[in-house]
């Protein structure tokens, strides 16, 4: 089946410090992709949608200047976290659609911000 | 907000049937239900999705009410590897038309020896 690969799996960084997490369709094109987070023992929040060639569109209540998003590509997208705080320490997951409308997810990246 | 409700944990003893629930009285007539699981630290992992009839695949059935506004997921012989967070979710289906998932807070199974 088609897969959908994040890079890093983990990572840590220093507050302050803005660390970028990659979300890539290894088998299919994806003119859509999808960025959620997850505070442990909670659901996936929809934070946006990335849209290759055009803006991102952001939840509400997700900001835009902290959290950027590009999708340059149809079979990339990246989150930027920029000047990352404690409280932004999450699990990060995207997700992809194909052509035919199937969707799948990306294996996470769990942030910490120390 | 998601448009689905589920119990918020159950139990299944190991080799059992585990059967999920879920609640979605508001579906429209073009939505699908579609079921993902997430084991710890892990990505969503699909499951099965249907419109109105029943489906079953390797992994489980789906039995959809008549009036379409619950159905049940059924995991015929759970094992301890089904240990995970289950979500129903409805969307639209098929091709154009997208992906955008809202996720409730689905149902922690715990499959127990």
């Amino acid at each position: 089946g088609a897969v959908v690969s994040q890079h890093p799996s983990r990572v840590i960084c220093k507050s302050g410090t803005s660390v970028k997490i990659e979300c890539r369709s290894l088998d299919f094109q994806a003119t859509t992709m999808f960025w959620y987070r997850q505070f442990p023992k909670k659901s996936l929040m929809l934070m946006a949608t990335s849209n290759e060639g055009s803006k991102a569109t952001y939840e509400q209540g997700v900001e835009k200047d902290k959290f950027l998003i590009n999708h340059a590509s149809l079979t990339l997208s990246t989150l930027t976290v920029t000047s990352a705080h404690p409280e932004d320490s999450s699990f990060y997951i995207c997700s992809a659609v194909t052509a035919t409308g199937e969707l799948f997810f990306g294996e996470g990246s769990r942030l910490t911000v120390l | 907000d998601a448009k689905t409700t589920q119990p918020p944990s159950m139990d299944c003893a190991e080799g059992r049937a585990a059967n999920l629930p879920c609640n979605h009285s508001t579906i429209s007539g073009n939505e699908y239900v579609y079921w993902y699981r997430q084991i710890h630290s892990q990505g969503p992992q699909y499951i099965i999705h249907g419109l109105k009839n029943n489906e079953t695949n390797e992994m489980a059935s789906l039995i959809i009410t008549e009036d379409r506004k619950s159905s049940t997921l059924i995991l015929p012989h759970a094992t301890l590897r089904d240990t995970a967070v289950y979500y129903c979710i409805v969307r639209l289906g098929g091709a154009n038309q997208g992906g955008k998932l809202i996720f409730g807070q689905g149902t922690e199974l715990s499959v127990k020896p």
